[in-house]
């Protein structure tokens, strides 16, 4: 069973700019968590979907968005980029039953540069 | 959002001890998860505690879910040079928070 693919696995933008990072859950999982990992700050809830509703959100700026696709794919964006932006960016998924999230099940991450 | 009180922050030990670390918070969780991980990876977990009191083992590894929903603590017999990491704890009651970590270094 393929586990949480995340692309790009390295990138690196300039401030102002934009920038686009995908996640694969694991086969029949429907959340997908994303979650911004910086030394200072741990790990960081981003936001939450679930059949393509946003169902959490964490206390980041407009800046930050996503999307799920109904094949459960994710995407999240970061706009007008900050050097405080640079982190590895994890994306989790999840069976979720119920109210709860469930066992959460992370990919390798996107590490973001921002010079 | 609130966050998980975990400590130690960093532990140093030698290869074949074991090893303590324990997360508490004020709030109370349905769910307590341990997690690993290694240096430019996502975490994988560990262990999963789903009731009060429950004890659960994952080959050397040992967890428990405290009585009052608010505490964990993860146990790692005779440490191998392998188990070096970073463990976070994270509690949930609808969403998933995090500890800071703790990073395990081992000594040969």
């Amino acid at each position: 069973k393929a586990g949480v693919t995340q692309t790009p696995r390295y990138l690196i933008k300039t401030r102002g700019q934009q920038v686009t990072l995908s996640c694969s859950p694991i086969s029949g999982h429907r959340s997908v968590s994303w979650y911004q990992q910086t030394p200072g700050q741990g790990l960081q809830f981003l936001f939450e979907y679930f059949s393509e509703t946003q169902r959490n959100k964490g206390n980041f700026p407009g800046r930050f968005s996503g999307r799920q696709f109904s094949n459960s794919r994710s995407e999240m964006n970061v706009s007008t980029l900050e050097l405080g932006d640079s982190a590895l960016y994890l994306c989790a998924s999840s069976l979720r039953t119920g109210g709860d999230t469930g066992e959460l099940f992370f990919g390798e991450g996107s590490r973001l540069t921002v010079l | 959002g609130q966050q998980l009180n975990q400590s130690p922050q960093s532990m140093f030990i030698q290869e074949g001890e074991d090893v303590s670390m324990n997360c508490t918070s004020s709030s109370i969780f349905n769910t307590w998860l341990w997690y690993k991980q290694d240096p430019g990876e996502g975490p994988v977990l560990l262990i999963a505690l789903y009731k009060a009191g429950e004890l659960t083992s994952n080959g050397r590894l040992t967890a428990q879910f405290g009585i009052t929903r608010k505490d964990s603590f993860l146990n790692i017999s005779a440490s191998i040079p392998s188990d070096v990491g970073i463990y976070f704890c994270a509690g949930q009651l609808y969403d998933m928070r995090f500890g800071a970590g703790t990073r395990l270094t081992v000594k040969p």
